[in-house]
């Protein structure tokens, strides 16, 4: 079955450190996958794009990797702060313009 | 402007009724979609419409349909409420080419009792 699953549900970190999320996914090929920002009470917000033939990007103080051997993105944050502290989701997109989401990861920056 | 809205924002039912919740894009976009938060905050994709083609996702049941008026709504009805439709809905909107992003509406948070 297709799955798409991210490290674990909460994640807490210490302000300033390096928050690291992952994304792994079984039995799709995606076109390339995405990173969305979503706040309590409100919709998703898209944050980074990363393409299948590309292993890395960068926008401010995010950095995405994609290793489609590994089937499996990570996604920093760099000298995280309490404004942070969000859900973070992935998301695949495949042919056919299908949009799977992965399960979350409740991030918690500790100031 | 709002780029993607949905209403209502809340809504609570009983079980048996049947409702709808509006969704509009002022993007230009030539594909919609429908999703389903659950309490878990999984968001599980419902449908797809792009240029009156519906994609639906085996799993969801026959009592929700899209409408789509236009390219610029894609509107969710629902029959006869269950308990275990509560949750929250989103409707997204995305340029038709596949490196592009979603774009979310608010959310419909529906309470069936």
């Amino acid at each position: 079955s297709q799955k798409i699953e991210q490290n674990s549900e909460a994640l807490n970190i210490q302000e300033g450190k390096t928050a690291t999320l992952t994304c792994n996914y079984t039995n799709y090929s995606p076109a390339y996958l995405q990173w969305y920002r979503q706040d309590p009470g409100r919709g998703p917000v898209f944050l980074l794009l990363i393409r299948e033939n590309e292993k890395e990007k960068r926008k401010e103080r995010l950095k995405v990797t994609f290793d489609t051997t590994l089937k499996q993105s990570l996604f920093h944050i760099t000298a995280s702060q309490p404004a942070d502290s969000a859900t973070y989701l992935c998301a695949l997109v495949v042919t056919g313009n299908q949009f799977y989401f992965g399960t979350g990861t409740s991030l918690t920056v500790i100031p | 402007d709002t780029a993607v809205s949905q209403t209502p924002k809340y809504l609570v039912t009983q079980m048996g009724n049947d409702k709808s919740i509006k969704c509009e894009q002022n993007l230009g976009h030539d594909t919609m979609y429908w999703y389903k938060q659950d309490s878990k905050k999984f968001l599980k994709i419902m449908f797809s419409y792009n240029n009156k083609e519906l994609i639906i996702n085996e799993t969801v049941p026959n009592r929700f349909s899209p409408k789509s008026p236009d390219k610029a709504h894609l509107n969710l009805h629902i029959n006869s409420l269950e308990l275990g439709d509560s949750a929250v809905y989103f409707c997204a909107s995305r340029e038709g080419q596949t490196n592009t992003e979603a774009f979310f509406g608010q959310g419909t948070r529906l309470t069936v009792v």
